[in-house]
């Protein structure tokens, strides 16, 4: 079956600079999920999207912007970046918001130099 | 995590024996999911069990919910070497929130 698909799976990047995070949620799967997950914490929500809106906002910095796109992919904008930011960063796609499962990609491991 | 909380915090058990974790939350719930973490991977989604629910089971796996104490339980019996990962519970919140929250973690390990 297909899974969710995230891309790059690493990143290296240097401080101050901006990277792009690309998610491909389930096939027919509508909302899309972003968690953070620091080195040995728990991942931590950070924004989803149901049907290309934002629908709702967890604790993500304003240096970062997500959106969904037409054909339900979503990319995670971050710029300014921090070395707070070196983390794994999760996708996830559900096809109900509230009764479904929450089907996780690989990650992307991002590191800020 | 402000809602989860989980317990142990680290687990070691020999293989071949039963291992429990514990997960406690603060709010009412949707639903609780259990989720499977190998060092630095992805998480693997185990078991959901729904806020009507009182145990479910799939394979080796057992997991309760008990909604009056806010906690959930999940059992895997008959441990293997290859069962050894962190183990996240996450709920699924009823007031309008779509996020989950999650536990801080259990690290089980089986010892051969």
């Amino acid at each position: 079956a297909a899974g969710v698909i995230q891309s790059p799976r690493h990143l290296i990047k240097e401080k101050r600079e901006t990277a792009t995070l690309k998610c491909y949620p389930i096939p027919r799967h509508d909302t899309v999920y972003w968690y953070q997950q620091g080195p040995g914490q728990d991942p931590q929500f950070l924004i989803s999207f149901y049907e290309k809106m934002q629908s709702d906002k967890g604790s993500i910095p304003d240096r970062f912007s997500a959106q969904q796109f037409s054909d339900y992919h979503s990319e995670l904008n971050m710029s300014s970046l921090e070395l707070g930011d070196s983390a794994l960063y999760f996708c996830a796609s559900s096809s109900d918001t509230h009764t479904d499962t929450q089907y996780f990609g690989p990650g992307t491991r991002l590191t800020v130099l | 995590s402000q809602q989860g909380e989980e317990d142990p915090q680290a687990l070691s058990i020999q293989e071949g024996e039963n291992a429990t974790m514990n997960c406690s939350y603060k709010t009412s719930i949707n639903n609780l999911q259990w989720y499977r973490q190998n060092s630095g991977r992805g998480l693997v989604h185990l078991i959901l069990i729904r806020s009507n629910e009182r145990e479910k089971h799939s394979g080796r796996l057992r997991v309760t919910l008990d909604t009056s104490k806010k906690s959930s339980s999940l059992l895997i019996t008959a441990s293997r070497a290859a069962d050894t990962a962190s183990y996240f519970c996450a709920t699924d919140l009823i007031q309008g929130a779509q996020k989950l929250v999650f536990g801080q973690g259990t690290r089980l390990t089986i010892n051969p």
